[in-house]
């Protein structure tokens, strides 16, 4: 069964604390993406990866921090340089990047 | 960056009604992509379309690149179609990023 899962469903954020959010796909594709939302908003792109040890900043990429070092995976950290980063997080993927994108089911995060 | 606008931002339908949604642009683009993002918040891709026109069973949506518009029409609506209906756009062929509009809420009523 292919497709793009996310982990975990929830995350929740201390103050000064770094988290990691998982986003794997088995669907062979080259290109992942990572993009936040927030209440009421459009999508906004934080990092994009077209190909294995390659990466992109985005739009909003300032606190945040990605690594991919293998195809499937492209996993997202949250810095504590991240002021403000209670959001919905989403990751993506496509053949190749300027495709049609495939999203993952999202992971909300809370800051305690 | 390219900016989006769609409207209109909410839309109430009866079970059965159509609608169009709307997405303009303000800039050339190279890809265009219409989303339907569920009320638990899932994506899923209608439409790859920087031109021309697409259909798939209910829905169907047309490009006109030149005057920099898109439309989503749903026909027969279904409460399933409930949720948040986005547009997004990438400009040059060197930049893959795609922006996003702000959605179009769409609420389906049996």
């Amino acid at each position: 069964d292919g497709g793009i899962t996310q982990s975990p469903k929830y995350l929740f954020r201390k103050e000064g604390q770094n988290v990691t959010l998982s986003c794997e796909q088995n669907l062979n594709h080259d290109a992942m993406y990572w993009y936040r939302q927030d209440p009421g908003q459009g999508l906004r792109l934080i990092y994009y990866s077209q190909i294995v040890n390659d990466f992109q900043k985005g739009d909003i990429a300032e606190g945040y921090s990605v690594s991919r070092e293998k195809k499937e995976s492209f996993p997202l950290t949250v810095t504590s340089a991240q002021k403000n980063p209670t959001a919905f997080y989403l990751c993506a993927s496509s053949t190749w990047v300027g495709e049609t994108q495939y999203f993952g089911p999202g992971t909300r995060l809370l800051v305690l | 960056g390219i900016q989006v606008e769609q409207s209109p931002p909410d839309l109430i339908l009866q079970e059965g009604a159509n609608s169009t949604l709307r997405c303009n642009f303000s800039d050339s683009v190279n890809n265009l992509q219409w989303f339907h993002q569920n009320p638990w918040g899932q994506l899923i891709n209608l439409f790859y379309i920087p031109s021309g026109t697409k259909q798939n069973g209910r829905l169907s949506a047309t490009t006109v690149a030149t005057e920099r518009y898109s439309l989503l029409y749903i026909s027969s609506s279904q409460t399933t179609d409930s949720g948040v209906y986005f547009c997004a756009v990438g400009g040059s062929s060197n930049d893959y990023k795609l922006s996003f509009g702000a959605g179009t809420t769409v609420t389906v009523r049996a």
